[in-house]
Parts: structure tokens; sequence; C-alpha cells
């Protein structure tokens, strides 16, 4: 089945760049998808990008695919402290095509 | 508008009772689930619902039981709660089932649930 892997903490000062980084092991897996989870939130739907795309820009969010590697990033441009959360990346898989989340990456912003 | 709203919010209960989650989507969607969030923050699905019908049960002990009444309905029952059940457990529903176009999940607030 599919198995989703990402580092667990990122730290980064306000102003740069947060890159979070994601691995897959299904390579049928058709969208991959960013969510987003605030301390004592539900999840909230990032961006997601489609298998055959390379690159998906949204405002100061770069999602990035190496469709051969199976490797997934997310870049975050002038990360603010209001972008403090957990990041969870997200392939279909499984049985049914049901989405299968990487267990998250806690990502800490510093004034 | 809320697309998916599931209730209660917070629950704290005692062990070995007996609770509810209720959950509902105004999407239109044909498919529903219902992942659980551990004290790790590991999201995990326990049970999907197409239309009616149970097409994941992944291995969940029996004392949780889904029922969906109908396809914009997904309730979660959990008998005789044990101090593991604590987590946050998340509603939520697609358009679709299965690995298609954008079979996009949304997700609800998420229901915290204690047990003490």
């Amino acid at each position: 089945g599919e198995d989703v892997e990402q580092s667990l903490f990122l730290s980064v000062r306000e102003g740069d760049s947060s890159v979070i980084n994601c691995t897959y092991t299904d390579s049928s897996s058709t969208y991959l998808y960013w969510y987003k989870q605030e301390p004592g939130a539900g999840l909230q739907l990032l961006t997601y990008i489609f298998s055959n795309m390379d690159m998906k820009q949204d405002q100061r969010l770069t999602v990035l695919l190496n469709k051969k590697d199976k490797h997934l990033s997310l870049r975050i441009a002038d990360t603010q402290t209001g972008d403090s959360a957990i990041y969870f990346c997200a392939a279909t898989g499984g049985s049914q095509g049901n989405l299968i989340f990487g267990k998250g990456t806690k990502l800490s912003v510093k004034p | 508008d809320t697309a998916v709203s599931q209730t209660p919010k917070y629950l704290v209960t005692q062990m070995g009772n007996d609770k509810s989650i209720k959950c509902e989507q105004n999407l239109g969607h044909d498919t529903m689930y219902w992942y659980k969030q551990d004290s790790k923050k590991f999201l995990k699905i326990m049970f999907s619902y197409n239309n009616k019908e149970l097409i994941i049960n992944e291995t969940v002990p029996n004392r949780f039981s889904p029922k969906s009444p109908d396809k914009a309905h997904l309730n979660l029952h959990i008998n005789s709660l044990e101090l593991g059940d604590s987590a946050v457990y998340f509603c939520a529903s697609s358009r679709f089932r299965g690995n298609r176009l954008r079979n996009t999940i949304y997700f609800g607030e998420g229901s915290w649930l204690t047990v003490v």
C-alpha cells in the first residue's frame, strides 16, 4: 500500500522561505495534496497537484513534484508567523483510493 | 455555511461509556470518511462510506460502529470507551470514491474526544 513520509519538524525565521518535503511510494497516485492544521483546528486544504504536472504556484505557495523520485515539496515564500502550523502531505492510495497522510511537518516560524 | 460539520467539537467522558459523534456534509458528495488523529498528530483512516455503503473498514476495534442514514450523514458510535480512544476524530467527504479525477477530500473541524 501507499506510504507517505515527511520530516517532523522545520524551523525558519520570519521572512525566509520554508521548504517542506514529502516522499510517497505509490507511483499510481494521481493527485497529491498539502493540508494545513493550525493548533486546535481542523485540516485546511492548501493546494494540490496532478501527477502529470511538475510545478504549481499559488501566491506564496509553490508545489514541486518529481514523479520519477516520488518526491513532493511545498515552498512557502516570505514565511510569516501565521504560517506556523502542521503541514500534511497526502497522496491518493489505499485499497479504495482514499487519502494516505504523512505524519505531518510542524513548521515553527521565529520572529 | 460549513461544508462538513461535526458535533460535538469537544467531548469528555468516562471509561466504559458509549458516545456518538455526528457528521453532516452539504456539498452533495457521495463519499464520507472518518479519520482518527492520535496524540502524536498521526492521521489514519477508519471508515469510508459511498452512497450509504461501507467501502473502507480499516483495522478498528468493533466497538467503533459507523452509521450512514443517508449519503449526507455519517455518524460514529463508540461503545465501552477506553482511555486509548482519546483522540481527535475527523469527518470528511469527497465527491467520488477512489483514485479518479480530482477527488479532493474536505474535512470537518474535528471532534476532540477525551476519555477519563
